[in-house]
């Protein structure tokens, strides 16, 4: 185990549901990530949280929405998806400073599937 | 930004022999440089890195090597097993601070038994 989980690990939803992944992470780390990967794709960044403040957004649609209401939890709100966001939805976090090297640690990922 | 190549993408290799997947950058200021493995419905997972002041770092039967002068390095699994299947990814990053890794595509290495 990572130290960084996910919940849940699967989920099928319609173009017009809402629903909200979950992370958390057990490392003591300053700063939580999302990325989505879909095949033959790199790893695509969405989201960069540092100590809860947003600093990066990675040209995300507004159908995707962050929230981390402290440094070990972080959430990705989701509504009115399409078809193409199909994809597994990873969480990392990492100790930005220090040291000075970004180490991340990566969740198990969701499986979203968009109907 | 930051773009890293990884070659190839499908590698299979017989148990035993080694194996030999190459990523190029084109940041130069880049300075950190780690490999991930993935397993089947597993997250990716940090198997070894490399920063920009070493040429070459060994764990057991895996080892990177870094050639900043031609903005490339490369893993080495030395001695492979069944277990070592998997998609591998490597990444960079311009450390200090930075909160950014640029992923490479990954290579889906096969070891046949």
């Amino acid at each position: 185990e990572t130290g960084v989980t996910q919940t849940p690990r699967h989920l099928v939803m319609g173009m017009t549901n809402k629903k909200s992944l979950k992370c958390e992470q057990h490392l003591g780390h300053n700063a939580m990530y999302w990325y989505k990967q879909s095949a033959k794709k790199p790893l695509e960044l969405m989201f960069v949280y540092n100590f809860k403040e947003q600093t990066e957004n990675n040209s995300v649609p507004s159908r995707f929405s962050p929230e981390c209401p402290n440094s070990s939890h972080l959430f990705l709100h989701l509504h009115t998806l399409q078809p193409e966001d199909s994809a597994l939805y990873l969480c990392a976090s990492s100790q930005v400073g220090g040291s000075g090297y970004n180490e991340q640690f990566f969740g198990p990922g969701t499986r979203l599937t968009v109907l | 930004g930051e773009n890293v190549e990884q070659h190839p993408s499908t590698l299979s290799v017989q148990e035993g022999d080694s194996a030999v997947i190459k990523c190029t950058y084109s940041d130069s200021a880049s300075n950190y440089f780690p490999w991930y493995k993935q397993e089947l419905g597993k997250g990716p997972q940090l198997i070894i890195d490399i920063r920009s002041n070493v040429g070459e770092k060994k764990d057991q039967r895996i080892a990177v090597t870094l050639n900043k002068t031609a903005k490339h390095f490369s893993l080495h699994i030395t001695e492979t097993q069944p277990e070592d299947s998997a998609v591998y990814f490597c990444a960079a990053s311009n450390g200090f601070g930075n909160e950014k890794l640029t992923f490479g595509t990954g290579t889906r290495l096969t070891i046949i038994p």
